[in-house]
């Protein structure tokens, strides 16, 4: 079956880093995407991992280890408008079909 | 346009009507999706379509919900004789084509459908 799995809410103070874990188990994959999505909003791409290792761009980095089916997402020098759902999704099928998503983490920003 | 839109961004039905989604994709995106989200849920996958190939309809729940694609451009999301279970929030996205970064998608606004 495929699955998805990241925690359901987390909770951080403004400029601190947090990190947000995905782990997945799926057919095939064929990369690995994160999301976000505020409340009342569409998802919003942040990034794509294909190989193993970290991938940084600004204040977000992703990670991925395909051989333990693990990923998080990392966000430094946090931000109230960071204050969001942060989608998991897998693209399972090397010919090409729909993302498959995880139930994506809440995450709170205080000040 | 710029980005996906879809239509309506609201809809009220009640218990029993059609309902029909539009989706207009980014231009020149061969790939198209239908998702659902049911309030704090994650998305679901509903169908996919792919240029002129057979659509990917393994994620439909019921035979109450068919989609239609003209092409590469406008798709269509139907719901005949809508329940209360199907209110959610349907969201539509594109993509190039498919296939690692292609599959970036880029998601349109959602239709929030509430069935009474």
């Amino acid at each position: 079956g495929q699955n998805i799995d990241q925690p359901t809410e987390m909770t951080a103070t403004e400029g601190a880093i947090v990190q947000i874990n995905c782990t997945y188990q799926t057919s095939g994959f064929n990369g690995l995407f994160w999301y976000q999505q505020h409340a009342g909003e569409a998802p919003t791409f942040l990034s794509y991992n294909v190989l193993d290792g970290l991938e940084e761009k600004g204040r977000f980095s992703s990670f991925l280890s395909r051989s333990k089916g693990y990923s998080y997402l990392l966000l430094k020098e946090l931000q109230m408008k960071d204050s969001a759902s942060y989608l998991c999704a897998v693209s399972a099928n090397q010919a090409g079909t729909a993302l498959i998503f995880g139930k994506g983490t809440t995450l709170s920003v205080s000040s | 346009g710029a980005g996906v839109s879809q239509s309506p961004s609201n809809k009220v039905t009640e218990k029993g009507k059609d309902v029909e989604l539009r989706c207009d994709p980014i231009s020149g995106h061969t790939a198209l999706y239908w998702y659902r989200q049911r309030l704090g849920q994650g998305l679901e996958f509903l169908i996919y379509f792919q240029g002129n190939s057979a659509p990917d309809k393994s994620g439909l729940p019921s035979d109450r919900f068919s989609a239609e694609r003209t092409g590469e451009s406008v798709s269509t999301l139907t719901i005949q004789r809508t329940q209360q279970e199907d209110s959610a929030v349907y969201l539509c996205a594109s993509s190039i084509t498919s296939g690692g970064f292609s599959d970036t998608q880029y998601f349109g606004p959602g239709t929030r459908l509430t069935v009474l």
